[in-house]
């Protein structure tokens, strides 16, 4: 059973156009949440967090949005770029405030095209 | 800082041999996560200390499975006997509480290949 959902596997967005993932998740105990990035051989980087008390997070060219009552998360990428191609790994957790693993969606790789 | 340390980056062994993975964390955070990425199953959490004790081992998949801390910079997860199913890439990570506990930083991982 997935707690946390990325339903597009892939996604394809030309250059300087918004790049928007989106996450489901089905835990109402899961309070802070976290995108994460992935090239090929390296091991997933920290990008974005956003705690459940905000439906909103920004970040230079990222925004995370939540919205509690619909159990979805979004990132925002804006404007896209050639670098930002990589696998996009939504996470949430369940201890505000504390140490605790986390669960991971599947991932949306993200293919920027110039 | 060097970052999360994992070794070794890459194993190819037997099964039914026995398999040690390490990791060393960031220097001066006290919390330490493995996870295991497969294509089926995607990145899962397998166990995590606080402070070299363990919190949560609920994720490691079978006996054959045991990680230790025996001190804050230093961890290993192995796996005695090694079967194909166990062929993954194996992540370690850590994170300190202050800069928000849930923010943890990864190693690069070690790919598993169990023939």
């Amino acid at each position: 059973d997935q707690q946390v959902k990325q339903n597009s596997p892939s996604l394809s967005v030309q250059e300087g156009r918004i790049s928007i993932l989106n996450c489901d998740y089905t835990n109402s105990m899961f309070d802070y949440f976290l995108w994460y990035k992935k090239y090929p051989a390296e091991g997933p980087t920290f990008l974005i967090s956003i705690s459940s008390i905000k439906d909103k997070n920004e970040d230079g060219r990222f925004t995370v949005f939540l919205n509690k009552s619909a159990k979805h998360l979004s990132l925002h990428i804006v404007p896209s770029q050639p670098g930002d191609s990589a696998v996009y790994f939504c996470a949430a957790s369940a201890i505000r405030g504390g140490a605790d693993g986390l669960t991971f969606g599947k991932g949306t790789h993200l293919i920027i095209q110039p | 800082d060097a970052g999360v340390i994992q070794s070794p980056r890459h194993e190819v062994t037997e099964m039914g041999q026995e398999v040690t993975l390490r990791c060393k964390p960031i220097s001066g955070h006290n919390s330490l996560f493995w996870y295991r990425q497969t294509m089926m199953r995607g990145l899962e959490l397998l166990i995590y200390f606080n402070n070299n004790v363990p919190i949560d081992d609920s994720g490691m998949p079978e006996d054959r499975f045991s990680a230790k801390m025996p001190n804050a910079s230093f961890s290993t997860l192995k796996i005695q006997p090694s079967e194909p199913r166990d062929s993954a890439v194996y992540f370690c990570a850590s994170s300190h509480p202050s800069g928000g506990a849930h923010e943890q930083y990864f190693g690069p991982g070690t790919r598993l290949t169990v023939t």
